[in-house]
């Protein structure tokens, strides 16, 4: 499968904990997105990298917030000291052109 | 800022017929892009199609055709021939220029379209 991927799909927490959530983008693709999907909504552009480089990020990224793209590859999203708002569907998409999604990590914190 | 209105929470439409999303949007660019994205149950999101605000020609792909009316800032999703597999959320999303010239997307609340056998 030569999609975008992300893991892991689903993952429950309890508040306070960090978790931490990995994208991997279609390969020959340089920019990365990460959005926010909360129920009932549409997703909200979180931040975005070119290469390695993190070029914006939204006002919803929090300083608990942290995104890394080191080798201009994967990407990860961490989210430090969690809480219950912080429940939502996490959407990483690469683009070429078009912006292709991945399957979403689903993050319930308890 | 940009903005993405769909006023249709939930629709049913009964399977081989065509159906129609409705997607107002807001933007004082006179260049813009608007896209649809389908997600299933499954969450996720599905590219179906684009059309750029200085397309002469409607955008179609398959059974998927976009109704765009400048005039009317308005960029409805056609979905023909329904089938049972088209039951999942539609997103309408336009496209907002980042800082390197690259854009991210600003997407409506969706709309949830059950087919019915």
């Amino acid at each position: 499968d030569t999609g975008v991927s992300q893991d892991p799909r689903h993952k429950i927490t309890k508040r306070g904990q960090n978790v931490t959530f990995r994208c991997d983008p279609i390969s020959e693709h340089n920019r990365l997105y990460w959005y926010r999907q909360t129920l009932g909504q549409g997703p909200e552009f979180l931040t975005y990298f070119q290469n390695e480089a993190q070029l914006e990020k939204s006002r919803l990224l929090s300083d608990r917030f942290s995104a890394e793209r080191p080798k201009g590859s994967f990407s990860t999203l961490e989210i430090q000291r969690t809480e219950q708002g912080d429940s939502a569907m996490y959407l990483c998409a690469s683009m070429d052109g078009t912006q292709y999604f991945g399957p979403g990590t689903r993050l319930t914190v308890l | 800022a940009q903005k993405i209105t769909q006023t249709q929470p939930g629709m049913f439409v009964q399977e081989k017929e065509a159906v129609t999303l409705d997607c107002t949007y807001d933007t004082s660019d006179q260049s813009y892009g608007l896209f649809w994205y389908k997600q299933p149950s499954s969450g996720e999101m599905i590219f179906l199609i684009y059309q750029g605000s200085y397309d002469e020609q409607n955008a179609t792909e398959g059974r998927y055709s976009l109704n765009f009316q400048k005039a009317r800032k308005s960029a409805n999703l056609v979905i023909s021939a329904s089938q049972l597999g088209d039951s999942a959320m539609y997103f309408c999303a336009m496209r907002e220029a980042t800082m390197d010239s690259s854009y991210k997307l600003i997407f409506g609340s969706g709309t949830r379209l059950l087919v019915r056998p």
